[in-house]
């Protein structure tokens, strides 16, 4: 079956570093997703990609925040300075666009920002 | 105010006994899905049901089914016959709009699931 998945599994960083996470999402699948969970926390959405720009934004996703879908099966999600409270679950999803346009997630990555 | 409202912080169930785990919704939109997901101790987050808006039966999947009152708008899960393997953190989450042109999920704060043997 089909699945999304995530690199790495686990990610620690410092302070202030540049973090790419990547995604591989369902091959036919056409919208993308980042969502973010701070550990204990409810699941937050992050951005919406589709047909290669962003559809959507939460306020979490400032400047610092970017994605990127390089290739034809890659989908990446850039902190560029990373702070403490950037430190979570961050989830891939992806879905087909058709009803119910249901939305698949990845295993995660979880950051660590020290 | 919260679109999505899970009351119990954490439940406890029998083996083999059902469990309807809660799920309040809010919004204004008359085209909208609903979906469970179940997240274990490993931190993925798996899909369970689906129930859309204009779904006149309630949706079904397995020992999963979900008790869907619009006019209270209400969207419980039930899982019957529990098992070991359904202890987990539970999340109801919501879809706004008709279609998949953004398909952001708005999730509640979960439920965790306890099955004791």
């Amino acid at each position: 079956e089909p699945e999304v998945t995530q690199t790495p599994s686990h990610q620690v960083t410092q302070m202030g570093q540049e973090v790419i996470l990547r995604c591989v999402p369902i091959s036919n699948h056409l919208y993308f997703y980042w969502y973010r969970q701070i550990l204990g926390q409810k699941v937050e959405f992050l951005v919406s990609f589709y047909n290669n720009e962003i559809s959507e934004k939460s306020e979490i996703f400032d400047d610092q925040f970017s994605v990127e879908r390089p290739d034809g099966s890659n989908f990446t999600l850039k902190i560029r300075s990373t702070k403490l409270e950037d430190s979570a679950m961050y989830f891939c999803a992806s879905s087909s666009g058709t009803s119910p346009d249901t939305q698949y997630f990845g295993p995660g990555t979880r950051l660590t920002v020290l | 105010a919260q679109k999505i409202t899970q009351t119990q912080p954490g439940m406890f169930v029998q083996e083999k006994e059902a469990v309807t785990l809660d799920c309040t919704y809010d919004t204004s939109d008359q085209s909208y899905g609903l979906f469970w997901y179940k997240q274990p101790s490993s931190g993925e987050m798996i899909f369970l049901i689906y129930q859309g808006s204009y779904d006149e039966q309630n949706a079904t999947e397995g020992r999963y089914s979900l008790n869907f009152q619009k006019a209270r708008k209400s969207a419980n899960l039930v899982i019957s016959a529990s098992q070991l393997g359904d202890s987990a953190m539970y999340f109801c989450a919501m879809r706004e709009g008709g279609g998949g042109y953004t398909g952001k999920l708005i999730f509640g704060q979960g439920t965790t699931l306890q099955v004791k043997p």
